[in-house]
């Protein structure tokens, strides 16, 4: 029963290609977000959705491009990928913010290594 | 801006000795502060959470942690470390003005020997 799941968890890719990471939360979540990890463990939110409604665009570049078909599902499409792209990239949930429980619920992670 | 700031990238503690993490945040408003937790290969997993009310804050595993405004200060501890509480820990404050965006400290891993 994987609260909040990622796929896939590893991919290894050129520089140059187009890839996409797809995330899924089955706890009934109203928020979605994506969160970046560089290799010296330091964690940033790059988007968020709300109800498939984009809230939160932090500055990132336009190759990354969040797509939400419904408010279970945010994936991440990412064109052109260069060596700096590689990273850890988090999908999490919640419920709004204000609501009761607001907590964020975060995935396993997939480690994108651009060669 | 809000910001928090860990002091310490690593700190390494003997199995059964006191654990203590630190955390700084500068805020003008009052912040919500949070503590997650990230073993090795997995996601990060919520400790616990300040939100305004009892400045003594328990979370799960044993960890505690103590909003203390006139430090500007949230630093997490636990009596007694387990060799299970090897992982990276970080610190994040909550943006005011909705939309729950967290910004995180840049972590402090913890190792803990025998």
């Amino acid at each position: 029963d994987t609260a909040v799941s990622q796929t896939p968890k590893y991919l290894v890719t050129q520089m140059g290609n187009d890839k996409s990471i797809k995330c899924e939360q089955n706890l009934g979540h109203d928020t979605m977000y994506w969160y970046k990890q560089d290799s010296k463990k330091f964690l940033k939110i790059m988007f968020s959705y709300n109800n498939k409604e984009l809230i939160i665009n932090e500055t990132v570049p336009n190759r990354f491009s969040p797509k939400s078909p419904d408010k279970a599902h945010l994936n991440l499409h990412i064109n052109s990928l260069e060596l700096g792209d590689s990273a850890v990239y988090f999908c999490a949930s919640s419920q709004p913010a204000g609501a009761p429980t607001d907590t964020q619920y975060f995935g396993p992670g997939t480690r994108l290594t651009v060669l | 801006a809000q910001s928090v700031t860990q002091l310490g990238s690593h700190v390494s503690v003997s199995e059964g000795a006191l654990v203590l993490l630190r955390c700084n945040y500068s805020s003008s408003v009052p912040p919500y502060l949070f503590w997650y937790v990230q073993y090795p290969n997995q996601g990060l997993q919520l400790l616990l959470k300040y939100t305004s009310a009892a400045t003594l804050v328990k979370g799960i595993n044993g960890f505690e942690a103590e909003f203390k405004k006139s430090e500007t200060s949230f630093h997490l501890t636990k009596p007694s470390a387990h060799m299970s509480d090897a992982a990276e820990y970080f610190c994040a404050v909550r943006v005011a003005g909705g939309y729950n965006k967290l910004i995180f400290g840049a972590g402090t891993r913890l190792a803990v020997h025998p």
